[in-house]
């Protein structure tokens, strides 16, 4: 079975452009999550999805971030304008619900603003 | 707001030799405490997951604990081996209305020396 799917892997952009992640999560998990790991530090969320519902979004920068996760499978994350301190590894996870279930993670995407 | 800590940062270990990763947490109102392992540029790989009313689980040479009303684990390593190396993540799941985010520590580094 395909576990968590992200794409890129890698993305390099000059400050101010826009850019995009993908994530495909593991087949029949309701629960999406994304999260953003500076280095050295442990991931931190930015938005959590049940199905298509965006159930906590009160960590992700508004102003310059945006989700969305259509019929409740394959989901994006955008940043634009992007900035030099949004550098860091963005992380997709999945479980089979929010609630007490185990979460799997995939490979991340690494974005460098430059 | 929920704290995790784990110690060390780092560790360096002969090969065979039997460790113990720590990891600590403020906010005992969790649904469980899950461990994970991280390859340098690559995502997180779930190891172990302890529920709330569980004390410990066991997976090959792994064995994690949860001791929820001191607000510890403690993730066993039996004969370590060179592919043991890679940093360690805990993550406790909040209990309650609202949120059900992982909450990671900063991680412990491990390098197992041949």
């Amino acid at each position: 079975e395909a576990g968590v799917v992200q794409s890129p892997r890698y993305k390099i952009i000059e400050k101010k452009q826009p850019v995009a992640f993908w994530c495909n999560p593991i087949s029949g998990h309701n629960t999406l999550y994304w999260y953003r790991q500076n280095l050295g530090q442990g991931p931190e969320l930015l938005i959590r999805y049940e199905n298509e519902e965006a159930v906590d979004d009160s960590q992700l920068p508004k102003d310059r971030f945006s989700a969305e996760r259509l019929k409740g499978v394959d989901s994006t994350l955008k940043i634009q304008p992007a900035e030099l301190g949004d550098s860091a590894v963005y992380l997709c996870a999945s479980s089979l619900d929010g609630l007490n279930t185990e979460a799997f993670f995939g490979q991340g995407t690494r974005l460098t603003v430059v | 707001k929920q704290e995790v800590t784990q110690i060390p940062a780092a560790l360096s270990v002969p090969e065979g030799e039997n460790l113990v990763l720590n990891c600590s947490f403020t906010d005992s109102a969790i649904y469980n405490l899950q461990w994970f392992r991280q390859d340098p540029g690559k995502g997180l790989t779930s190891l172990l997951l302890i529920q709330s009313s569980q004390r410990e689980q066991t997976s090959g040479r792994l064995n994690a604990s949860l001791d929820k009303s001191s607000g510890r684990s403690t993730l066993y390593i039996a004969a370590s081996q060179p592919g043991d190396s890679a940093t360690y993540l805990c993550a406790a799941q909040k209990a309650g209305a609202g949120s059900y985010q992982l909450t990671f520590g900063k991680g412990t580094k491990l390098s197992v020396i041949p």
